[in-house]
């Protein structure tokens, strides 16, 4: 059974700081996404990472996938308030078919 | 132009009633998704259709009923409400096939948040 695991769970820093959230799964996968989420509202899919070394930058954020270590990276450069969110790794395995597996979430908090 | 719609958007029930969750979707995609999100907001898959068959069926009590009358929608019916039920429930969307430029990601509609009292 694939299994999908985060940390921190909760994280709270300040604006201009840089921090790192961690996904690892359990057995090889097909595919890796990361969502964010604010309060009381829907998910938004961020970025897609399909294979190793996979690299994705969106402004603040940039998003990496190791499959030999079965790792996903979500790095936050100097952070700012805006970005307070959780934010979900979700992993499809390779013979999930399209189930999405997903981590319990990093709840984010950037403090002025 | 909402891609993945849900109505309601709240519902407020007592125990032991039935109700229904609908979903739509506009985005032409073959595969739609309902996923609790608990207090914690821990995301579960509850359930999959594609083009109107069920590909995903967790363990979830039989009182949860999907019917998809075609592949924009999806609704679900929940029996015999219990304080448990209280959650989040997303609906969701993609194609199941990978195709050019198209990662399969799921769209989630807004999510309906049940209270069961």
């Amino acid at each position: 059974e694939l299994k999908v695991e985060q940390n921190p769970l909760f994280l709270s820093m300040q604006e201009g700081k840089n921090y790192t959230i961690y996904c690892n799964y359990s057995t090889t996968s097909d595919r890796l996404y990361w969502y964010r989420q604010d309060p009381g509202k829907s998910l938004e899919s961020l970025f897609v990472l399909l294979s190793n070394g996979a690299v994705k930058q969106e402004g603040r954020l940039m998003a990496s996938l190791d499959t030999k270590a079965r790792l996903s990276t979500l790095h936050i450069t100097a952070a700012v308030h805006d970005l307070s969110a959780t934010y979900f790794c979700a992993v499809v395995g390779e013979t999930s078919g399209s189930r999405l597996t997903f981590g319990e979430g990093t709840q984010l908090t950037v403090n002025p | 132009d909402t891609a993945v719609s849900q109505t309601p958007k709240y519902l407020v029930t007592q125990m032991g009633n039935d109700k229904s969750i609908k979903c739509e979707q506009n985005l032409g995609h073959d595969t739609m998704y309902w996923y609790k999100q608990d207090s914690k907001k821990f995301l579960k898959i509850m359930f999959s259709y594609n083009n109107k068959e069920l590909i995903i069926n967790e363990t979830v009590p039989n009182r949860f009923s999907p019917k998809s009358p075609d592949k924009a929608h999806l609704n679900l019916h929940i029996n015999s409400l219990e304080l448990g039920d209280s959650a989040v429930y997303f609906c969701a969307s993609s194609r199941l096939k990978r195709t050019s430029g198209d990662y399969n990601e799921q769209f989630f509609g807004p999510g309906t948040r049940l209270t069961v009292l």
